[in-house]
């Protein structure tokens, strides 16, 4: 099974308008971390946000916030008043507890975002 | 500067042979990974390491070895058992704790031919 799964391959979206990108994770373990990355077409990984799951509040970096229902195991990014440089691959990710030796970062297979002037 | 140094940033191999691709980082990060990225996909893990002469497999390591005879070097060669070895490679730090993230480095970029 996916431990973490991205369901949008792609996304179109209007300069300043808001954006989700969705992600739902599955694990068993009650210790975890959820991040996201950015990919530019350069290929480096540049990281957003983090959400801890034990987190009582969502998580806000500046135009990024995370929409974390805990429940339903997702973990939406929000990017605010979108900008042409948002344009990029958007990667989920997230590191479980567990016993040591176990803390290996999975990610999602992404969701290429589109800003259109 | 503290961060992590993948070298080189273009490889080019003939088929069948095998190639080393470098990672160091000077971040005092216990941890380690290697992901292989194929075109418009995501990040799969290859091999990670939590300590010095210590490595675990992730969930595409065959073809792949690694080694880490140091905690500032985690080299991932690429052997000629790996059957289709073209791809970006990225190469990760980070502490032990599960809420930090992870560091990456610039990639490398290998073609066989």
């Amino acid at each position: 099974a996916q431990k973490i799964t991205q369901t949008q391959p792609g996304m179109f979206v209007q300069e300043k308008e808001a954006v989700t990108l969705d992600c739902t994770y599955d694990t068993s373990d009650p210790s975890y971390g959820l991040f996201w990355y950015k990919q530019p077409s350069s290929g480096e990984m540049i990281f957003l946000i983090y959400q801890g799951s034990y987190d009582q509040q969502n998580a806000t970096e500046g135009r990024y916030s995370l929409n974390f229902q805990k429940a339903r195991k997702s973990a939406n990014l929000v990017i605010s008043a979108s900008q042409l440089g948002d344009s990029a691959m958007y990667f989920c990710a997230m590191r479980e507890g567990g016993d040591f030796g176990n803390e290996k970062l999975t990610f999602g297979t992404g969701t290429r975002l589109t800003i259109i002037p | 500067d503290g961060g992590i140094t993948q070298s080189p940033k273009y490889l080019f191999r003939k088929e069948g042979q095998n190639v080393t691709l470098s990672c160091e980082q000077n971040l005092n990060h216990d941890a380690m990974y290697w992901y292989r990225q194929d075109p418009g996909q995501g990040l799969r893990l290859i091999y990670y390491s939590q300590i010095v002469n210590d490595f675990q497999k992730g969930d595409i390591a065959e073809g792949y070895s690694v080694s880490r005879e140091k905690k500032e070097s985690f080299p991932l060669t690429v052997t000629s058992a790996q059957k289709n070895p073209t791809a970006f490679y990225l190469c990760a730090s980070s502490t032990l704790t599960i809420n930090t993230e992870a560091f990456f480095g610039q990639g490398t970029r290998l073609t066989v031919v």
